[in-house]
């Protein structure tokens, strides 16, 4: 069966400081990659999506990056973080056929 | 941008009572999906239905498509305090090579025992 890990679950942060989070896929081949971001309270928006390894698009201008050195990897980066990069960060994955995403359980970022 | 908006933003009943929960959205879509979040976890994928579909049934879900009113709801019955929860809606639409997913701002549910 597929599963899919994001790490850490918590993570607080300085300014200015880089960041990395993880996100792996078990159980399937060639999927779908999403980063998505959720501000307290609010919906998802979609950050990056990824269709293939080192194939990256961005849907908004920030201060984030995003890269899939690996089928099944795939990392969000930062290489200074802003107060404004606060939230629930979440990881997904789909195939092809346009059936349901499934999450990651997210990672809380606080920039302090 | 936001492709859906779920009503109403927070909706509080009692165990046992329906909840109706609705969502509308912009564009031409290829399906629409309703998820489900705990509080500081990450989303669960409830239902789907297709475009050319009207009404789908998964145990106590109910959804219903109007792809002319550009609308859909989500109909939990027999509620339960487990279904305390944040329900929202995605669009699913072709573009760029695969199916992106634009959710709403969802609807906080609390269902009381």
């Amino acid at each position: 069966s597929q599963t899919i890990h994001q790490w850490p679950a918590t993570l607080v942060q300085p300014v200015g400081s880089p960041l990395s989070l993880e996100c792996t896929v078990e159980g399937t081949s060639n999927p779908n990659l999403y980063w998505y971001r959720q501000a307290a309270g609010r919906g998802l928006q979609l950050l990056f999506y990824s269709v293939g390894i080192g194939q990256i698009s961005s849907e908004v201008p920030q201060n984030l990056s995003a890269s899939r050195p690996q089928d099944r990897q795939f990392i969000l980066s930062s290489k200074k973080l802003l107060l404004s990069d606060s939230g629930f960060y979440l990881c997904a994955w789909s195939n092809d056929r346009g059936y349901g995403y499934t999450f990651g359980s997210g990672t809380r970022l606080t920039v302090v | 941008s936001q492709q859906g908006e779920e009503d109403p933003q927070a909706l509080s009943i009692q165990e046992g009572e329906n909840a109706t929960m609705n969502c509308s959205y912009k564009t031409s879509i290829n399906n629409l999906q309703w998820y489900r979040q705990n509080s500081g976890r990450g989303l669960v994928h409830l239902i789907l239905i297709r475009s050319n579909e009207r009404e789908k049934h998964s145990g106590r879900l109910r959804v219903t498509l109007d792809t002319s009113k550009k609308s859909s709801s989500l109909l939990i019955t027999a509620s339960r305090a487990a279904d305390t929860a944040s329900y929202f809606c995605a669009t699913a639409m072709f573009s760029g090579g695969y199916n992106k997913l634009i959710f709403g701002a969802g609807t906080r549910l609390a269902v009381h025992p």
